[in-house]
């Protein structure tokens, strides 16, 4: 039962212009959302986050939307530079008392074409 | 710089051979994970513990142990290793509290043939 789903295996776009990974989960209870950036060879790497009670979070290029009527999360990337080229993924997880675990989707593979 | 460590970037395994991974972080995080991750599959979780000597089974942790003997390390344990435990694994840490998400080591790449 895949809890945080990311439809979209793949994702290519021009250096410049805007990236848009979406993400869509099932479970209403999850109240923190992160977005993670791996590339080859190395673990993933923390990129933004947002809190359920929000429904965006900025951080310079790296922009985070929340739905949550609809159960969707949006990362959007812009501009979108090469070195953006990595697979992403979103994860979610449920308020815990500091005993938090992450569920992860199935990641994203941006590509940004030069 | 802060770092969780995995031992071993690439291990080649006999099927049947009993396989440990292990993981040390230095930043006295309390919580440690053990994930698996494979294409099309994202990253899936096998293990986690969140203090010494404890540990709580996680989505996949079917042929699987852990061992928690001290704060820093947290090894994964594959009792009998069968090619389907072919994968990535990645181990992570976190002080708690989602906001500041994971730290992930480097991973292991482990080939059971």
């Amino acid at each position: 039962d895949q809890q945080v789903k990311q439809n979209s295996p793949s994702l290519s776009v021009q250096e410049g212009r805007i990236s848009i990974l979406n993400c869509d989960y099932t479970n209403s209870m999850f109240d923190y959302f992160l977005w993670y950036k791996k590339y080859p060879a190395e673990g993933p790497t923390f990129l933004i986050s947002i809190s359920s009670i929000k429904d965006k979070n900025e951080d310079g290029r790296f922009t985070v939307f929340l739905n949550k009527s609809a159960k969707h999360l949006s990362l959007h990337i812009v501009p979108s530079q090469p070195g953006d080229s990595a697979v992403y993924f979103c994860a979610a997880s449920v308020a815990n008392f500091g005993n938090e675990k992450l569920t992860f989707g199935t990641g994203t593979r941006l590509t940004i074409i030069p | 710089d802060v770092k969780v460590t995995q031992s071993s970037r690439y291990l080649v395994k006999r099927t049947g051979e009993k396989v440990f991974l292990e993981c040390v972080q230095d930043m006295d995080h309390e919580n440690m994970f053990w994930y698996r991750q494979d294409p099309g599959l994202g990253l899936r979780l096998i293990y986690f513990s969140y203090d010494v000597k404890m540990k709580e089974k996680g989505d996949i942790p079917e042929g699987y142990s852990v061992s928690r003997e001290k704060k820093e390390r947290f090894s994964l344990i594959l009792e009998s290793a069968s090619t389907n435990q072919t994968s990535m694994y990645l181990c992570a840490s976190s002080s708690g509290g989602s906001y500041y998400g994971y730290t992930f080591g480097s991973g292991t790449r482990l080939t059971v043939v």
